[in-house]
C-alpha cells in the first residue's frame, strides 16, 4: 500500500517568509509525528498527534513553529518568519497504534527546507 | 528521559566483511530499541526492533542486533557486507508512553569493493 508522503520535497524560502509543509500519513494510522533532521544529525522529535489531538509539542523549537491535524489524517507543519537555523529536513512519520508496546513508525521521504 | 549514543560517525568495511555498528542507550525505565536505515534522499526504513521479547533480534537484509542490558547496548551486526548496505544507520530508543523516539546521530556505512 501507499506509504507516508510529504510535500513539497524541497522548499527554498527567504528569511522571514512563512512556509507550510504537508504530510499524508498511511491510511488508518492513528499516530503522527514530526521530526527535524539537521545536516549530519539524527532526527529530533518536534511534535506528536493522536488522531486530531496534539498530545505533545515539547520539541517545537519556538512559537514560530505550529502543527495541526484538523481531521486526524493530513498534517501540516507551519513555520512563520523563517530563520536560517530552520534549514533542515523535516520528517513525518505515522504509526498504527496508540498505546501499549511501541509500534513501528513509518517515515516519509522528508521535506528539505533551505532558508536563504 | 532516554538517549542514544552511536560510536563512530563513519564506518568502512570491505565487501564480504563483518559489519558492526555500535549503539549504547540510556533509559531509566525498560527501553524499546530500534535500528533504522536511511538511503540518500529517502526517509528512514525500519531494520529491526527490540520490544522486550527475545534479546537477539533478526531484521531485514540479514541484519541482527542483540540487546544487552548489562552493557546498555544494542549493537547492529551483519556477517557479510554487501555493496547495497552502504547507507546511514540510526539507532533509536523509546520508553514510557512511547510517543517520542530519541535517535542517535547516525553512522554512515561505506562498503569497499
Amino acid at each position: 500500500g501507499a506509504g507516508v508522503s510529504q510535500s513539497p520535497r524541497y522548499k527554498v524560502a527567504k528569511r522571514g517568509q512563512d512556509v507550510a509543509l504537508r504530510c499524508d500519513p498511511i491510511s488508518g494510522h492513528v499516530s503522527l509525528f514530526w521530526y527535524q533532521q539537521a545536516l549530519g544529525q539524527g532526527p529530533e522529535f518536534l511534535t506528536y498527534f493522536q488522531n486530531e489531538a496534539q498530545l505533545d509539542k515539547s520539541g517545537l523549537p519556538s512559537d514560530r513553529f505550529f502543527a495541526e491535524r484538523p481531521e486526524g489524517s493530513v498534517s501540516t507543519l507551519k513555520i512563520q518568519r523563517t530563520q536560517q537555523e530552520d534549514s533542515a529536513v523535516y520528517l513525518c512519520a505515522s504509526s498504527r497504534r496508540t498505546s501499549g508496546s511501541p509500534d513501528t513508525q513509518y517515515f516519509g521521504p522528508g521535506t528539505r527546507l533551505t532558508v536563504l | 528521559a532516554q538517549s542514544v549514543t552511536q560510536l563512530g560517525s563513519h564506518v568502512s568495511v570491505s565487501e564480504g566483511a563483518l559489519v558492526l555498528l555500535r549503539c549504547n542507550y540510556s533509559s531509566s525505565v525498560p527501553p524499546y530499541l530500534f535500528w533504522y536505515v536511511q538511503y540518500p534522499n529517502q526517509g528512514l526504513q525500519l531494520l529491526l526492533k527490540y520490544t522486550s521479547a527475545a534479546t537477539l533480534v533478526k531484521g531485514i537484509n540479514g541484519f541482527e542486533a542483540e540487546f544487552k542490558k548489562s552493557e546498555t547496548s544494542f549493537h547492529l551486526t551483519k556477517p557479510s557486507a554487501h555493496m547495497s548496505d552502504a547507507a546511514e544507520y540510526f539507532c533509536a530508543v523509546t520508553a514510557g508512553n512511547f510517543n517520542k523516539f530519541y535517535f542517535g546521530s547516525g553512522t554512515k556505512l561505506n562498503v569497499k569493493p
